[in-house]
Order: C-alpha cells, then structure tokens, then sequence
C-alpha cells in the first residue's frame, strides 16, 4: 500500500479555518486520497474523498495538488467537535480495495 | 437504520478465556470489515467479509481468532485463550462493494477488551 505522510498533531483556534496536510509522493493513478477522522472514544468517520479533483462536501473541502503526491483536507471554520484524529489514506476505487490502511494520523486540538 | 452497532461495548476478561463479539453493519451493505486499534494508533484491519464469504485475513489473525459472517448479515469475531496482548479496541465497519471504498466505511463504535 502506498503511504501517507501526516504531521503528528496540529492545533487550531475555535471558529478559525484548519488545513490539515498530506504527503503521499508514491500515490499510484488508482489511488484515491481518502480522510477519515476520529472523536474519542468513536470510531472512525467518513469525511471526504478525491481523485484528482479538488471536492468539496458539507463537512470538508479536500485540495490536492496537481501533481497528486499531496492534499489538504480544509475545516472552513474549526469547533470543538472538530477535534479529532485525522486519517488520510491511500485506497483503490469500485471494488478494488478491499481494506482502508490507516497510519497514525494528525491528531487535531480546537482551542478557544 | 442507526448505523453499525457493536456489542458489547466493553469487556473485561481473564487471560485464558474465550470471547466473542457481535457487529449489526447496515442493512443494506454486503461488505463487513473487522480492525484492531491499540492506544495511540490506527485501526489496524483484521479480516473482511462479501456477504457470508470471508475474502481476506491479516496475519495479525492468529489462529486464536476467528470471524463469521453466516448468513451475510451480522458478524461475530471470536478470540480464543486470550493473552494480555489480546486487549485493543475492536471495531467493525461496512461498506457497499459497488463504489467502496468510494462512498466510505461506516464504523461501529467498537468493543473495548481488556484482557487482566
């Protein structure tokens, strides 16, 4: 499995917008970039997913590079139930993978 | 439909014992994954299920482990003769095939094993 390259922790003021980085420079074209993140206690949950294309949904915008070998998962306005593990991980599309990879993710702090 | 639920939410055995888990995945979905996740990790994938068909298992399924899937619905994963190592968080998750993992993975919220 391709990896991805996460800063280990990151820390972002209330109502202020967070970029969270990727590095993945082996990414393969069938890779899709996927961000998962994690409350405490939780498991993980679902936040965005792209190819090539900047995607935006109602929960996150993900920007990846044109080159693909990195992206940023972007919180418009951060609250405290923003803070999480985050998990970006490199996955096939339709049918093709057959298990997410996770690393150990940036862990997110929301401060007032 | 409420999402995935685990049960139970925590359990505390002796070394030595057996266990056995239970996940509800969403109704509708035909994939059913099965990860461990230690403090201060990632999950780490266990074993994955099509519908009854057991398709892959990680080498961190011992022969201690063991996963089913009878009837293509809900799940069980049952640890025999525990070992301390045995304690994690164990979390179950579904899928679709048909655009998974493109449309995500829900999870459970997991069950907590503390092995004393």
């Amino acid at each position: 499995d391709a990896k991805t390259t996460q800063p280990n922790s990151m820390e972002s003021n209330e109502e202020e917008p967070v970029h969270l980085p990727c590095n993945h420079s082996t990414i393969s074209g069938t890779d899709y970039i996927h961000w998962y993140r994690q409350l405490p206690s939780q498991g993980p949950e679902y936040v965005i997913h792209g190819l090539t294309s900047n995607v935006n949904n109602r929960m996150a915008s993900l920007a990846i590079a044109e080159d693909r070998k990195s992206s940023t998962l972007i919180l418009h306005r951060a609250t405290l139930r923003d803070a999480a593990v985050y998990y970006c991980i490199l996955a096939g599309d339709t049918g093709t993978a057959s298990k997410l990879t996770f690393g150990t993710g940036t862990r997110h702090q929301v401060t007032l | 439909d409420t999402g995935v639920s685990q049960d139970p939410r925590h359990k505390i055995t002796k070394r030595g014992q057996n266990v056995t888990f239970r996940c509800d995945p969403i109704s509708e979905h035909n994939r059913l994954y099965w990860y461990r996740q230690t403090l201060g990790q990632g999950p780490e994938f266990l074993t994955y299920f099509q519908n009854e068909a057991q398709l892959e298992k990680s080498r961190l399924l011992s022969d201690r482990f063991s996963a089913e899937r009878p009837k293509g619905s809900f799940s069980t994963l049952e640890i025999q003769r525990t070992e301390q190592g045995d304690s994690a968080m164990y979390l179950c998750a579904s899928s679709l095939d048909r655009g998974a993992p493109s449309y995500g993975y829900t999870f459970g919220s997991g069950t907590r094993l503390t092995v004393v």
